[in-house]
């Protein structure tokens, strides 16, 4: 099976800059990705990690680290758009009918004051 | 494109009765997938589909069937509704793979949701 950890909630004021990390336990693993949620929307991809290292993406930047089974996403110049919820998701590897699977974490709540 | 959709937005439905959420995409996507979120749980994988004609469990699957019988279609079905089904249910969709290498990775397009209430 697979289970992940990430904080519940993280409040930070704009122009900050926001680590929201995630710990994964997984029977295998493809990759690291994350995904945004506004209050009543549907979640949207921002980036996917399968190799060590970050990738950036604008203000946003993933990060991770295989060998301690733990990633981050940063969030940086924090707008008061960027108030939502925030996914990581493990790859499944599986049999070949699971190159999509994902199983995801309970989400980080990111709330932006002024 | 219209991406993908759901019908219907909100539902609510007494214990016992049954109803189906329909999903469709547009983008000729092969993997389809029916997810519920609830507080606090994230999103959880109901039922999924590697292609037409095929289903197969995810991690919560008790109480829903599915079926795809057209590519572009994915439908949810709950035959005796109970107040545990009471969710905000998702569908996705995602291009298959051509190699399914550690690096390629196809994100995954979402609906923008079905409220359903079971009382």
């Amino acid at each position: 099976g697979q289970s992940l950890e990430q904080p519940s909630e993280v409040t930070a004021v704009e122009g900050a800059i926001v680590q929201i990390n995630c710990t994964y336990q997984t029977s295998g693993f493809y990759g690291l990705s994350w995904y945004q949620q506004h209050d009543g929307g549907a979640p949207t991809f921002l980036s996917y990690n399968a190799l060590d290292g970050l990738e950036e993406t604008g203000r946003f930047s993933s990060f991770l680290s295989r060998s301690d089974s733990y990633g981050y996403l940063l969030l940086q110049e924090l707008q008061m758009k960027d108030s939502a919820s925030y996914f990581c998701a493990v790859r499944d590897l599986g049999t070949t009918d699971s190159w999509g699977k994902l199983q995801f974490g309970a989400g980080t709540q990111v709330v932006v004051t002024p | 494109n219209a991406g993908v959709t759901q019908t219907p937005k909100f539902r609510v439905l007494k214990t016992g009765q049954s109803m189906t959420l329909l999903c469709a995409q547009d983008m000729n996507h092969e993997y389809m997938y029916w997810y519920r979120q609830d507080p606090g749980m994230g999103l959880r994988l109901i039922h999924y589909s590697v292609g037409e004609g095929t289903t197969a469990k995810g991690e919560v699957p008790d109480g829903y069937n599915v079926s795809r019988l057209k590519k572009q279609n994915f439908l949810l079905g709950l035959e005796s509704a109970a107040p545990s089904q009471t969710s905000v249910y998702f569908c996705a969709s995602s291009y298959q793979s051509a190699s399914g290498g550690l690096s390629s990775y196809n994100e995954q397009f979402f609906g923008p949701g079905t409220r359903l209430t079971v009382l």
